[in-house]
C-alpha cells in the first residue's frame, strides 16, 4: 500500500463546477503539498500546510491531521485548471528532509 | 525574484553514456533536491544537498551522484545511462529542509 493515496485519479469536469480531490496518508507527517503539473512536466507548488486550512484565490487546501486525511478544492473550475494535482507529504522525525508523493489526479474542466 | 532554473530542459543519450543536469536554486535556499518521475510512476526522491554536502540519497544505485556548489547551485550526474534512466528530473529548493520547496521545469531525459 502506498504511503499516499489519492482519489479519483482521474476527474472531468464541466466549467463552472466545484471540485474537490482527496488525499489520505499512512505515515506522522510534518507538512503536506499541494502540487500542480502541467504537460511538460513543471511542477508549482499550490500550498504547504501542516493544520487547518489556506485559501488562495480559487483554491482551498484542508487537512485533518487526526484522520490522515487532506482535499483540495477548486471553485468555478475553469479550463485552465487542467492539470495533474499531486499530494505530497513531508515526513516526521528522521524523514523530514524529503516529500512522497501521491501517483496524482488528472483533472480536465471542459469548456 | 527567478525561480528555480534547470538546464537543459531537454536531453538525449544513448546506452551507456553519461548525463549531466544542472539546477540553480532560488537565491538564498541552501537545500536543493532531486527527483525522478519515470513514465507511469510517481515521483520519486532521489538526492538532497544542503549547505554543500549530501545529506541524503533514495533507493537508486551509486550510478545516480552529484554535487552542490558553494553558490548552492547543484548537478545530478547518471553515468552508465539504462533505457529504464528515461524520466522527468525535476530539481527544488527551499530555505531549510522544514520550508516550503519550490521546483524547477525539469529536465526530460531520453535514453536511446
Amino acid at each position: 500500500k502506498n504511503e499516499v493515496e489519492q482519489s479519483p485519479q482521474n476527474l472531468t469536469a464541466q466549467e463552472g463546477e466545484f471540485i474537490t480531490i482527496n488525499c489520505s496518508y499512512s505515515v506522522g507527517i510534518s507538512a503536506l503539498h499541494w502540487l500542480q503539473q502541467h504537460p511538460g512536466g513543471g511542477i508549482v507548488s499550490l500550498f504547504m500546510l501542516s493544520s487547518g486550512k489556506k485559501k488562495h484565490g480559487r483554491l482551498i487546501a484542508t487537512i485533518n491531521i487526526q484522520e490522515k486525511h487532506s482535499s483540495l478544492h477548486i471553485t468555478a473550475s475553469h479550463p485552465r485548471d487542467s492539470a495533474v494535482y499531486i499530494c505530497a507529504v513531508k515526513g516526521g522525525g528522521g524523514s523530514n528532509y524529503k516529500l512522497t508523493f501521491g501517483k496524482g489526479t488528472l483533472l480536465t474542466v471542459n469548456p | 525574484e527567478a525561480g528555480v532554473t534547470q538546464s537543459p530542459t531537454h536531453l538525449i543519450k544513448t546506452r551507456g553514456q553519461q548525463a549531466t543536469l544542472r539546477c540553480s536554486p532560488i537565491s538564498g535556499h541552501t537545500s536543493v533536491y532531486w527527483y525522478q518521475q519515470a513514465l507511469g510512476l510517481g515521483l520519486q526522491f532521489l538526492l538532497w544537498y544542503d549547505e554543500g554536502e549530501e545529506r541524503n540519497r533514495g533507493n537508486f544505485p551509486p550510478r545516480f551522484s552529484g554535487r552542490q556548489f558553494p553558490n548552492y547551485s547543484s548537478e545530478l550526474n547518471v553515468n552508465a545511462l539504462e533505457l529504464e534512466d528515461s524520466a522527468l528530473y525535476l530539481c527544488a529548493s527551499s530555505l531549510n529542509k522544514n520550508t516550503e520547496a519550490f521546483f524547477g521545469q525539469g529536465t526530460r531525459l531520453t535514453v536511446v
